[in-house]
């Protein structure tokens, strides 16, 4: 079974400050995605970057980008240029390569989150 | 482009009463799914649909929880009855082709005293 773990309950930052946010996760699998979504209070969930685990580059997008290291396999989250808005609990999750005979459709397991809050 | 409806949003009951909790996915998301969020800890998934077919229900405690999704598009989950450890936020979800990207709803929060 695949486990996902984000080992800092909390953290803070000052607005415009970059932060790091941490993940390891354990698999058997080769092929796999994994993902950050952020939950802001009271807010849905939603995606902030996904990495495919065949892709050596990381992925990016605005100012959030991760560090994939599938060797040790960890999977960190950076926010530059923190925003107020950034306030959220943050998730990071992964999900096997679904077979083409299983419909493309794998399930979700997610790590126990991670509150970040950006002060101004 | 509507996202995905949930009703209730908050809900309190008593131990051994039921409850049912309703979703309307994004039109046209083949996928839906029901997550269960305890408070501090990451959504745990309970059951996937694929159109109206069950993929995985395997974390579905069948003895309490029962879960459709009519004619492929609303998806009703139902606790009958209710324990003190099912208070929780119970998230649904949708999706369409790109893999783990997942829409959710605003979540419904139980509280069972």
């Amino acid at each position: 079974a695949q486990t996902v773990t984000q080992s800092q309950p909390e953290m803070s930052v000052q607005e415009a400050e970059t932060v790091t946010l941490s993940c390891t996760y354990d698999t058997s699998e080769n092929n796999y995605y994994l993902f950050w979504y952020k939950q802001p209070p009271s807010r849905q969930m939603i995606l902030v970057i996904r990495q495919e685990a065949y892709k050596q580059q990381n992925a990016t997008e605005n100012r959030f980008s991760v560090n994939f290291q599938k060797a040790a396999k960890s999977f960190s989250l950076k926010i530059s240029d923190s925003q107020l808005g950034d306030t959220a609990m943050y998730f990071c999750a992964f999900m096997k390569h679904a077979a083409i005979t299983q419909g493309g459709s794998e399930k979700l397991v997610f790590g126990k989150g991670m509150k970040l809050t950006v002060n101004p | 482009e509507a996202g995905v409806a949930q009703s209730p949003r908050y809900k309190i009951i008593e131990k051994r009463q039921s409850v049912a909790f309703w979703c309307n996915p994004i039109s046209g998301h083949a996928t839906l799914y029901w997550y269960q969020q305890i408070l501090g800890q990451g959504p745990k998934l309970l059951i996937q649909f694929q159109n109206n077919g069950v993929v995985d229900d395997s974390q579905l405690p069948k003895d309490r929880f029962s879960a459709e999704r009519l004619k492929g598009v609303d998806s009703t989950l139902k606790i009958q009855p209710a324990k003190l450890e099912d208070s929780a936020v119970y998230l649904c979800a949708s999706s369409v082709k790109r893999a783990g990207e997942l829409f959710f709803g605003e979540g419904s929060r139980l509280t069972v005293l």
